[in-house]
């Protein structure tokens, strides 16, 4: 149980456009969702959380129009990054809270590298 | 910031226990320590988490001290699989949820 899932795995696109990563709890609701990033070497950093059917909450120094977020139901959320550069490339990795239990562990998703050429 | 401070690395022998320490100073009351660990290239996985009171499940055990100060992650058994960097997480409450801070982890390896 508590499978999260991203997709796709790995995306490379040109300088400019624009890129939709999905992110789903396969077995259960999930209330809140979380977007991290990762760059090479370095820890994961929260952008932002989602709480289904609301705005997202953008963590300091993260574009809201840059990183857009939608928390459509209680097993989709996507991040579309828009007007992608190079050093918008990255490790992705969301994550979803489970809902209902006490301690609203985050079970995280396997992530979608981004590579904008 | 986090919240936590960590070893950078360590190692141990496989079959061996690893003890990964962690340091929580600030911790409040009500937040609880969690364990993730990341395999390169993966999102983290969930192994254990606590409050006050020592816990066990199939993959670790967790060890806090009785002021909640600091902590212990202990694999019992540590195989070649488990190399990994091990994050210990306090989590904090915000407005309408909860959110975990990240440091920079232990990167653990285990030696044949």
């Amino acid at each position: 149980g508590a499978v999260v899932s991203q997709h796709p795995s790995r995306v490379i696109c040109k300088s400019g456009t624009s890129v939709k990563i999905e992110c789903r709890s396969l077995d259960f609701q999930a209330t809140t969702m979380f977007w991290y990033r990762q760059f090479p070497k370095q820890s994961l950093m929260l952008m932002a959380t989602s709480n289904e059917g609301s705005k997202a909450t953008y963590e300091q120094g993260v574009e809201k129009d840059k990183f857009l977020i939608n928390h459509a139901s209680l097993t989709l959320s996507t991040l579309t990054v828009t007007s992608a550069h190079p050093e918008d490339s990255s490790f992705y990795i969301c994550s979803a809270t489970l809902q209902g239990t006490w301690t609203d562990t985050q079970y995280f998703g396997p992530g979608t590298r981004l590579t904008v050429l | 910031d986090a919240k936590t401070t960590q070893p950078t690395s360590m190692d141990c022998a496989e079959g061996r226990a690893a003890n990964l320490p962690c340091n929580h100073s600030t911790i409040s009351g009500n937040e609880y320590v969690y364990w993730y660990r990341q395999i390169h290239s993966q999102g983290p996985q969930y192994i254990i988490h606590g409050l006050k009171n020592n816990e066990t499940n199939e993959m670790a055990s967790l060890i806090i001290t009785e002021d909640r100060k600091s902590s212990t992650l202990i694999l019992p058994h540590a195989t070649l699989r488990d190399t990994a960097v091990y994050y210990c997480i306090v989590r904090v409450a915000t407005d309408s949820s909860y959110k975990l801070i990240f440091g920079s982890g232990t990167r653990l390896l285990v030696r044949p």
